[in-house]
């Protein structure tokens, strides 16, 4: 039981690159959810998911996409990364059953540096 | 729109004394509040929920809606304490909104 995987750990990309961040999940979770830690700034939900085919857009999700095409897999695209982008990138999910729901897992995070 | 506010960025305490960490929300529905914390080199991860009313590794915390608080505090710190706390609101569809963080700094 891994629990929640991403990868890369650490990205570079110059700006205009793209790229998929990937979170995988093997606890069966029905949400699953992108956060990204900025100094002083806690982590901000990007996009979550309430199931596969099912996603919709948090507080900071410009510039940023995802899709859920299984329930495992929950991978962030970035289109065209800007310096702004530059965070540690952090994949969650939890069951969507109460009383299980209350706790979310995060996965190791993703330190992306935008040149 | 919802809010939560940790005021004290950094906190360092001697190791014994005890500890609060301050946690205030804002929010227009029925507050459901957790405490993260995320050691040095390791992953998120829950520490306490509210509605659970329990103590977890020594810690408490308590709901007051009255002042709006969910001050985490533990009567005696551990050196294996120091680490990066959040204060977090659930919202809609299980999503979390996080305070800023306290890093909490035992001095042995």
């Amino acid at each position: 039981n891994a629990g929640v995987t991403q990868t890369p750990k650490f990205q570079v990309l110059k700006t205009g690159q793209s790229m998929t961040l990937q979170c995988a999940q093997d606890m069966n979770h029905e949400y699953m959810s992108w956060y990204r830690q900025d100094p002083g700034m806690g982590l901000r939900l990007i996009h979550y998911s309430v199931g596969a085919g099912i996603t919709d857009q948090g507080e900071v999700p410009n510039g940023y996409n995802v899709s859920r095409s299984t329930t495992e897999d929950f991978p962030l695209r970035l289109l065209s990364a800007a310096p702004s982008q530059t965070s540690v990138y952090f994949c969650a999910s939890s069951s969507l059953t109460a009383p299980y729901s209350d706790e979310q897992f995060f996965g190791p995070g993703t330190r992306l540096t935008v040149l | 729109a919802q809010r939560v506010t940790q005021p004290e960025k950094l906190l360092s305490v001697f190791k014994g004394a005890p500890v609060e960490l301050k946690c205030n929300y804002s929010y227009s529905g029925s507050p459901e509040l957790f405490w993260y914390v995320q050691y040095s080199r390791q992953r998120l991860q829950l520490l306490l929920r509210h509605i659970s009313r329990e103590s977890i590794k020594g810690f408490t915390a308590d709901l007051n809606k009255g002042e709006t608080s969910f001050h985490l505090k533990k009567p005696f710190a551990q050196e294996e304490d120091s680490a990066m706390y959040y204060c977090a609101l659930r919202t809609g569809a299980n999503n979390l909104f996080f305070g800023t963080g306290t890093r909490l700094t035992v001095i042995p």
